[in-house]
Formats: C-alpha cells, sequence, structure tokens
C-alpha cells in the first residue's frame, strides 16, 4: 500500500540507549520531515530532507540525527535516549510537481517512544 | 523562520452552529499554508491549502479557508459543525515544503 511507513508503532528505551526511527515511503517523494508532538506544544520539526543525500535541521533537533541515502527512506537516530525525548515522532513526506499540484504532507502513523 | 499562532488551545460549539479556527503567521513573503485535522490517537489528515490565487480555498469534509495576507492569517471556516468534526486541528506554515512549522493546535468539542 502507498503511503508512509513507521516502525516500531510503540518502544520503550532507557537512559541513554541509542536507537533508530525507521520511515520509509513508497510515492517516490522528495520532500521528507520528521516531527515530534508533545501535548500543548502541537508538532514540532526536527530535522528534514529535500533529497537524496540533502537534510537540514528544524526546531529541536539536538539529541537526533538523520541520513537520507535514497528517495524512500529517512530514518531518525536517537544517539543517547533522554527522559525528554519521550514523545510521539510522525514522519511526512511530501512532493512538488509543479507550483498548482503542491500537496501536503503524508504522515506516517506515528511512533510512541518512552525513555525511563 | 517563520512561525505560527492559533490563538484558541480549545473551543466548544454546538452541532450545527457555524465554526471558525484561527491561525496567523510570521513570514517575510506568503508561504505555504495548511490545515490539518488529528482524531485522538491518529495520525494527521490535510484539509485543505493554499500557495497563491483565489484567496478562499476550500477543502475536504465542508471546511473552507481565507488567506488574509494584511492580516497575516489563515482562518478555518465551516459553516454547519458535525459531531465528527470533533478533533485537534493543525495550522501549519512553511517556505518550503521540508520546512514546514505547525501551531500549538485547537481542540474543538462538538455539544449535541
Amino acid at each position: 500500500n502507498a503511503g508512509v511507513t513507521q516502525t516500531p508503532k510503540f518502544q520503550v528505551l532507557k537512559t541513554g540507549q541509542s536507537m533508530t526511527l525507521q520511515c520509509a515511503q513508497d510515492m517516490n517523494h522528495e520532500y521528507m520531515s520528521w516531527y515530534r508532538q508533545d501535548p500543548g506544544m502541537g508538532l514540532r520539526l526536527i530535522h528534514y530532507s529535500v533529497g537524496a543525500g540533502i537534510t537540514d535541521q528544524g526546531e529541536v533537533p539536538n539529541g537526533y540525527n538523520v541520513s537520507r541515502s535514497t528517495t524512500e527512506d529517512f530514518p531518525l537516530r536517537l544517539l543517547s535516549a533522554a527522559p525528554s525525548q519521550t514523545s510521539v515522532y510522525f514522519c511526512a513526506s511530501s512532493y512538488i510537481s509543479t507550483a498548482a499540484s503542491i500537496r501536503g504532507y503524508t504522515f506516517g502513523s506515528g511512533t510512541r517512544l518512552t525513555v525511563v | 523562520a517563520q512561525s505560527v499562532t492559533q490563538p484558541d488551545i480549545h473551543i466548544t460549539v454546538s452541532e450545527g452552529a457555524s465554526l471558525e479556527l484561527r491561525c496567523n503567521y510570521s513570514y517575510g513573503a506568503t508561504p505555504y499554508l495548511f490545515w490539518y485535522v488529528q482524531s485522538p490517537g491518529q495520525g494527521l489528515q490535510l484539509l485543505l491549502k493554499y500557495f497563491s490565487g483565489d484567496t478562499l480555498v476550500q477543502g475536504i469534509k465542508g471546511f473552507e479557508a481565507e488567506f488574509k495576507r494584511s492580516q497575516s492569517s489563515f482562518n478555518l471556516r465551516k459553516p454547519s459543525v458535525h459531531w465528527s468534526d470533533a478533533a485537534e486541528y493543525f495550522c501549519a506554515v512553511g517556505a518550503s515544503l521540508g520546512d514546514m512549522r505547525f501551531g500549538a493546535g485547537t481542540r474543538l468539542t462538538v455539544k449535541p
């Protein structure tokens, strides 16, 4: 099925552990982004990519790394998990073919991460 | 960097009443503007978008939004709210599709 696939859906980490949240899309979208959602704060942009090999920081990049070696995949790495990183993480993708065909994001279903 | 403000954290309306959710943004030029809806425990669904052209845009589920450059606003409206519209609504603004910023959201409660 076409869309954005995030794995895992749930994860519990201990403080200091590292892990990678996976995100894959099969729509050939050039734009991909990672957001975290916390109560009362909406979605905050962590990192984004405008194409394979190109990434940039968003609002809250500290503690996270990304890479974009292929168009399809955009993994998010937590280097040393902290309780402040407890959140719901969403991956999203989009594309522009022409100005008139601008699409919004297609979101994945999210990863609920708890750091204890 | 661009920013977006949704002044209303929580709004309650009666079923059948009209609805307006506010969104104000800060950005030098006309950004990409979107409204999304999120039902509890779900991902986000795009309601509508604006980039250029007609400032009144129609979206899905009977929603519309009006872009007002002079007020830096992109308010979401619906003439008659249904109980199924209860959800959280997010306005998003960006200079590019990659670098999109979201507001804190407005939670909508619909009274029977």
